[in-house]
């Protein structure tokens, strides 16, 4: 149980376009989903914190025009990189939380790996 | 806000002997503490959790302890095996609802066949 599906693995695009990444909770309603950024040998630097139904909640420094971030149901999130440039190249995983009793407990996809030229 | 550090950055053990990272936290409000494995290319995917409540928790060979008062936990893993090689991530926050978790930065761990 608690499996977090994300796409796509990989996506290399051109600088200026953007980029739309999904995250779904396979088994389980998630309510709450969380988006991160890992850069090459570094932590999970949270982005926004995503609830259903409302609007996220973006930490500081992280642009909200720029990363586009909906939760239209209790399953999927997605993640807009808008007009992606090369500094926009990372590695977004997304997470969720069980609506259930552990609430706080995430679990994670398998992460996108972000290029733009 | 929460601010969670860990140590060693890198740690490299015999395959059998125990390995321990430690983690020390600022928010005295945290009561929640999950230690995350991530191998390399893969996911984070969480190995032990540990709440205020209590002061260790147990699973085979991986153990948490916490101390609330000093704000510091560690993750014990005894009789180290080749596949615990991995970067493994401690966090800290605040259980009851839909509350986010600070990650600290990280320990590679080599474990040496």
């Amino acid at each position: 149980g608690a499996v977090v599906s994300q796409h796509p693995s990989w996506v290399i695009c051109k600088s200026g376009t953007s980029v739309k990444i999904e995250c779904r909770s396979l088994d389980f309603q998630a309510t709450t989903m969380f988006w991160y950024r890992q850069f090459p040998k570094q932590s999970l630097m949270l982005m926004a914190t995503s609830n259903e139904g409302s609007k996220a909640t973006y930490e500081q420094g992280v642009e909200k025009d720029k990363f586009l971030i909906n939760h239209a149901s209790l399953t999927l999130s997605t993640l807009t990189v808008t007009s992606a440039h090369p500094e926009d190249s990372s590695f977004y995983i997304c997470s969720a939380s069980n609506s259930g009793r552990w609430q706080e407990t995430q679990y994670f996809g398998p992460g996108t790996r972000l290029l733009v030229l | 806000g929460e601010n969670v550090e860990q140590h060693p950055s890198t740690l490299s053990v015999q395959e059998g002997d125990s390995a321990v990272i430690k983690c020390t936290y600022s928010d005295s409000a945290s009561n929640y503490f999950p230690w995350y494995k991530q191998e390399l290319g893969k996911r984070p995917q969480l190995i032990i959790d540990i709440r205020s409540n209590v002061g260790e928790k147990k699973d085979q060979r991986i153990a948490v302890t916490l101390n609330k008062t000093a704000k510091h936990f560690s993750l014990h893993i005894t009789e180290t095996q080749p596949e615990d090689s991995a970067v493994y991530f401690c966090a800290a926050g605040v259980s009851g609802g839909y509350q986010k978790v600070t990650f600290g930065t990280g320990t590679k761990l080599q474990v040496i066949p």
